[in-house]
């Protein structure tokens, strides 16, 4: 069935340290991979997103992977600052007849020591 | 910034009654979804619906759930015969509009809270 698996579920990171969260999905009709972060008690922002003709895409200290052929992608944030702090799901899309089925992961929390 | 909304924030419900959640898109979106969040869970999928009809809904969305934009701004999600495994956090959300953007990307609103007691 659909699935898409993230690690870690937690991560904790020093400030200005690196955090890198990994996906894989399962769906081979999945094509689009958006990030959102979720913080508490407000819905999931989309952060970054990558289509499947594209192997990676920057915006300022978010960078997002894509390895099709293994079906991995992953999150790398650099620079971390305690804002960051937030649970990320990475979640995987296809297309149906009208609009998308979105699978999400299941969520890493980040923690950002100052 | 336009933004999709959702009422009501809190719903507190008895086991078996029917309940209402309310969104409003974000206005000219032509793709609508509800979602499910189970507290310290993922979110699911739950249903999309587009030209008036769902497209497709998951195994979460059985015959106790239904569907309907009834004028051109709400989407609404109702739950009869509520269970307490229906307690969970409900996100709409919408894309695309013909004038711009894209299929793909999804809107979310902040959700409404569902505790069926």
């Amino acid at each position: 069935g659909e699935n898409v698996e993230q690690h870690p579920s937690t991560l904790s990171v020093q400030e200005g340290d690196s955090a890198v969260i990994k996906c894989t999905y399962s769906d081979s009709a999945s094509n689009y991979f958006p990030w959102y972060k979720q913080e508490l008690g407000k819905g999931p922002q989309l952060i970054i997103d990558i289509r499947s003709n594209v192997g990676e895409k920057k915006d300022q200290r978010i960078a997002v992977t894509l390895n099709k052929t293994a079906k991995h992608f992953s999150l790398h944030i650099t620079e971390t600052q305690p804002e960051d702090s937030a649970v990320y799901f990475c979640a995987a899309s296809r297309p149906n007849t009208g609009g998308f089925k979105t699978i999400f992961g299941a969520g890493t929390r980040l923690f950002v020591k100052a | 910034e336009p933004e999709v909304t959702q009422t009501p924030s809190h719903q507190v419900t008895q086991m078996g009654q029917e309940v209402i959640l309310r969104c409003v898109p974000i206005s000219n979106h032509l793709y609508f979804y509800w979602y499910r969040q189970i507290l310290g869970q993922k979110v699911e999928f739950l249903v999309s619906f587009y030209n008036n009809e769902i497209s497709e809904k998951s195994e979460i969305f059985d015959d106790r759930f239904s569907v309907e934009r009834p004028d051109g701004s709400n989407f609404t999600l109702k739950i009869r015969s509520t269970k307490l495994e229906d307690s969970a956090m409900y996100f709409c959300a919408s894309s695309y509009s013909l004038t711009g953007g894209d299929r793909e990307t999804q809107y979310f609103g902040p959700g409404t809270r569902l505790l069926v007691l």
